[in-house]
This record gives structure tokens, sequence and C-alpha cells, in this order.
């Protein structure tokens, strides 16, 4: 069981628009901690897409962005393409458990 | 460029001990935390905790006590991370990441343990 409550999969056709939500309580996104996201392309090693909250790192195109809002936060990815697909996770930290808290992951499929 | 190299695959029996190193390059080791991170075969990302690379003191999570250690060879700016008593359901990629709190980046490339009789 996951802090943080992703979807386990979202699709979309190529060129459309999706979102992958993270939810979490009052002890993690909610008590402010920031929240990133990372993206896993198959058989690699995770790599960081969006940081605190709505960050892009040099180099991850402006097709990705983020938001957080409350306990909630959401990864919006636009101009779907077939190399998007992979598995997303959110990470924030949570002080109930002094820990780094990750979600379950989104497995995202390009229709 | 920043980055971490891991050590390759390792096959063990149950039972045995297995060490993974992370070695650093690219930056100064002791300016940031190295996390360590586990990937069950077809599951998600857990956190096992990080290890300060400028005092050595590890944080370990919660499901990551006792059979696991956190260690350092600065000289050298590589972590290692030693696990003894190894079970089946130790099978896993185990990840090293840079970071604080906040954001992991950049991610060692993975190494894989198995398990197996």
């Amino acid at each position: 069981q996951s802090v943080l409550t992703q979807p386990p999969s979202v699709s979309g056709a190529p060129g459309q628009r999706v979102t992958i939500s993270c939810t979490g309580s009052s002890s993690n996104i909610g008590a402010g901690y920031d929240v990133h996201w990372y993206q896993q392309l198959p058989g690699t090693a995770p790599k960081l897409l969006i940081y605190s909250n709505n960050n892009r790192p040099s180099g991850v195109p402006d097709r990705f962005s983020g938001s957080k809002s409350g306990t909630s936060a959401s990864l919006a990815i636009t101009g779907l393409q077939a190399g998007d697909e992979a598995d997303y996770y959110c990470q924030s930290y949570d002080s109930n458990l002094n820990a780094v808290a990750f979600g379950g992951g989104t497995k995202l499929t390009v229709l | 460029q920043v980055q971490l190299v891991q050590s390759g695959s390792e096959l063990k029996k149950p039972g045995a001990s297995v060490k993974v190193s992370c070695k650093a390059s690219g930056y100064t080791f002791t300016t940031y935390s190295v996390n360590w991170l586990r990937q069950a075969p077809g599951q998600g990302l857990e956190w096992m905790g990080w290890i300060n690379t400028n005092t050595g003191d590890p944080t370990y999570a919660q499901d990551f006590t006792g059979r696991f250690v956190f260690s350092l060879d600065t000289s050298v700016s590589t972590a290692y991370l030693h696990f003894s008593s190894l079970k089946t359901e130790d099978t896993a990629v185990y990840y090293c990441a840079r970071g604080e709190i906040n954001w992991l980046d950049p991610w060692g490339q993975g190494t894989l343990v198995t398990v197996s009789s």
C-alpha cells in the first residue's frame, strides 16, 4: 500500500493530453512537501521529469508539466507521442514516516 | 557529466550476502546524500533509505532495518549497499540515486540481484 495514490493506468491517442493524479495526505503533500515526478521507460532506470511541483530539468520537453494543490498533485502530458509510453511515479516526503514516499506508479499507454 | 554507475548483476543463493556498489562522478561526492531504492519484478519503487556522504550517517526506512547496511568509501566516491541472509523475496533491481529530502537525480542504472536456489 503506497503512501501516495496514483491510478494504475491511463491511456490516450497520439497528440492528445493526459493527466496523472497523485493523492496524498496531511503528512506529506498537504504538509507542504514538494512533489516530484519520474518517468521510467521500459527496462531503464527512473529519470527525473518534474521537480518541486512544477519545474522541468534541462532537456525535458515543455509538453510535460506539474501542478500541486492541497493534498494532491498532477502531471500533465500534452501532444502525446509513442515514446511517452512508460511508467510514471510521483514522490514526496512523509513526516509521519520520516521517509521518502512514492506513489504506486501509473502506466501510460499511447493508443 | 554527473552520473552514478552501479556494479553488475548478482545471482545468489538463499542465506548468502551481497554488496552492491554505486560510484559517483562529475560532482563532489560528499555534498549530496546517496539514496537506495528497490524495485521488485513488475512492482513500484520502494525507498530503502539514505546515507549522508559527509558524516557517513545512514537512515533506514522502516522495512529495511536489520539486514541492510549502507556504507561509503569517500576516497573513491563510492557508496555501498550490503545485505545478508538473502531471501527469494529480495530478488529485485536495486538503484542508487543522489538527493537529499527532495528530488532524486541522477539515478544509477540499477543492479539486478537474483536470489534463487
